[in-house]
């Protein structure tokens, strides 16, 4: 199947700082990605839908502000949490849909301290 | 009622057993059907990949679709302890008041093999 990297895998920084998180689709190219966020012991929640070449779409609730997403190239969507405050601390996971399968990355574990 | 519904088990068995999962949903324009395996801390891994009723294999994973019931299944045969994960359902097709093909998942099942 496809492959969906992302970068960092694990960042701990101090509250207040912004954190940048790549997803590249290294073997094909995606047109629209997805942003998740995963508590411990809980489903994935989509944030928002990034779009190349266009606004991201985000879901009831979640701050465009705070999490800001560019969908540069066919190939790489960062997701860039500002200010981030420890209840941001959570593990981001991101998505790309290729024909009717959507692949996962690894995931990025954010810890705000 | 959730648009998708799967039981979160704990589910444990023994080396060897065959494991169903199963998932009910009750929007009938989901059209792709997908199972996710997911270790821990890890993302989901894409296991199986169906688009209409009927049986679809790979290796030890068959996967279900029945449409007119709107239900779905996973079975693994000759299970193994490195097959423990949690195994999420998920699926995706036109949304009622818009066609944004959001993937909705089920809230996944914790499956524990045994050696």
């Amino acid at each position: 199947g496809a492959v969906v990297s992302q970068h960092p895998s694990r960042v701990i920084c101090k509250s207040g700082t912004s954190v940048k998180i790549e997803c590249r689709s290294l073997d094909f190219q995606a047109t629209t990605m997805f942003w998740y966020r995963q508590f411990p012991k809980q489903s994935l929640m989509l944030m928002a839908t990034s779009n190349e070449g266009s606004k991201a779409t985000y879901e009831q609730g979640v701050e465009k502000d705070k999490f800001l997403i560019n969908h540069a190239s066919l190939t790489l969507s960062t997701l860039t949490v500002t200010s981030a405050h420890p209840e941001d601390s959570s593990f981001y996971i991101c998505s790309a849909r290729e024909g009717n399968e959507q692949f996962f990355g690894p995931g990025t574990r954010l810890t705000v301290l | 009622q959730k648009e998708v519904e799967q039981d979160p088990g704990p589910l444990s068995v023994p080396e060897g057993a065959i494991v169903s999962l199963n998932c009910t949903y009750s929007n009938s324009a989901f059209q792709y059907f997908m199972w996710y395996r997911q270790y821990s801390r890890k993302g989901p891994e894409l296991l199986m990949y169906t688009y209409s009723s009927g049986n679809k294999e790979d290796g030890r994973f068959t996967a279900q679709v029945d449409k007119s019931s709107k239900y779905i299944s996973l079975f693994i045969r000759d299970s193994q302890p490195s097959d423990s994960a949690t195994y999420l359902c998920a699926m995706w097709g036109t949304h009622s008041g818009g066609s944004n093909y959001k993937l909705t998942f089920g809230k996944g099942t914790l499956l524990t093999v045994n050696p």
